[in-house]
């Protein structure tokens, strides 16, 4: 069964700093892989969707990476602001599912 | 923008009661799906739906589950006799193409809250 871990579970950076989120995953034959942002008692919002065909996406501050053969895909986010504090979440899919990670809540101080 | 919307936002039910959770999913979109978030736990998939029919369902969404698209537009999900751990945030999402290559876009969740 597909495992996917996002590492780490916390994390605060000041305003204006350049992070790196983490995903993995335990099979590598996934056909997508998507970042979703959530906030608190929200849904969850689309950010990226990287086909495994496909090695990285970009959307304004996002860049995401997928290497599907290590089974790993990371988030970048470029200038930090405090609006992008929520919780971030990749989910993988495989042949029959979803699998999403527990995420990574994410702090942005002004 | 379009998007998937959910209702009711919030519902405190008594155990054994049956609940509908109703979505309209994007207009254009044709695969739709039922996922839930425990508190604290991972997003988990509960079904999806595809001309008219169940096109897959995980262990999760057993016989008290039941999901009707009865219109153009709403897609439901009902719970015949709720459970307290059925206790979660549900969300519907939609896609313009099958989940394997298509992007999922989710509604902002049903909480259920079965005393």
């Amino acid at each position: 069964k597909q495992e996917v871990t996002q590492i780490p579970a916390a994390l605060s950076v000041p305003e204006g700093e350049n992070l790196v989120l983490n995903c993995s995953f335990t099979d590598s034959a996934i056909y997508n892989l998507q970042w979703f942002r959530q906030d608190p008692g929200k849904g969850l919002t689309s950010l990226l969707l990287i086909q495994s065909s496909q090695r990285e996406q970009t959307s304004g501050r996002l860049n995401a990476s997928l290497d599907k053969s290590s089974g790993r895909s990371t988030l970048y986010i470029a200038a930090s602001q405090p609006g992008d504090s929520a919780t971030y979440l990749c989910a993988v899919t495989g042949a029959n599912n979803l699998f999403f990670g527990t995420g990574t809540r994410l702090t942005v101080i002004p | 923008e379009p998007e998937v919307t959910q209702t009711p936002s919030h519902q405190v039910t008594q155990m054994g009661q049956e609940v509908i959770l109703r979505c309209v999913p994007i207009s254009n979109h044709l695969y739709f799906y039922w996922y839930r978030q425990i508190l604290g736990q991972k997003v988990e998939f509960l079904v999806s739906f595809y001309n008219n029919e169940i096109s897959e369902k995980s262990e999760i969404f057993d016989d008290q589950f039941s999901v009707e698209r009865p219109d153009g537009s709403n897609f439901t999900l009902k719970i015949r006799s709720t459970k307290l751990e059925d206790s979660a945030m549900y969300f519907c999402a939609s896609s313009e193409r099958t989940r394997i290559a298509g992007e999922l876009f989710f509604g902002e969740g049903s909480r259920l809250t079965v005393l």
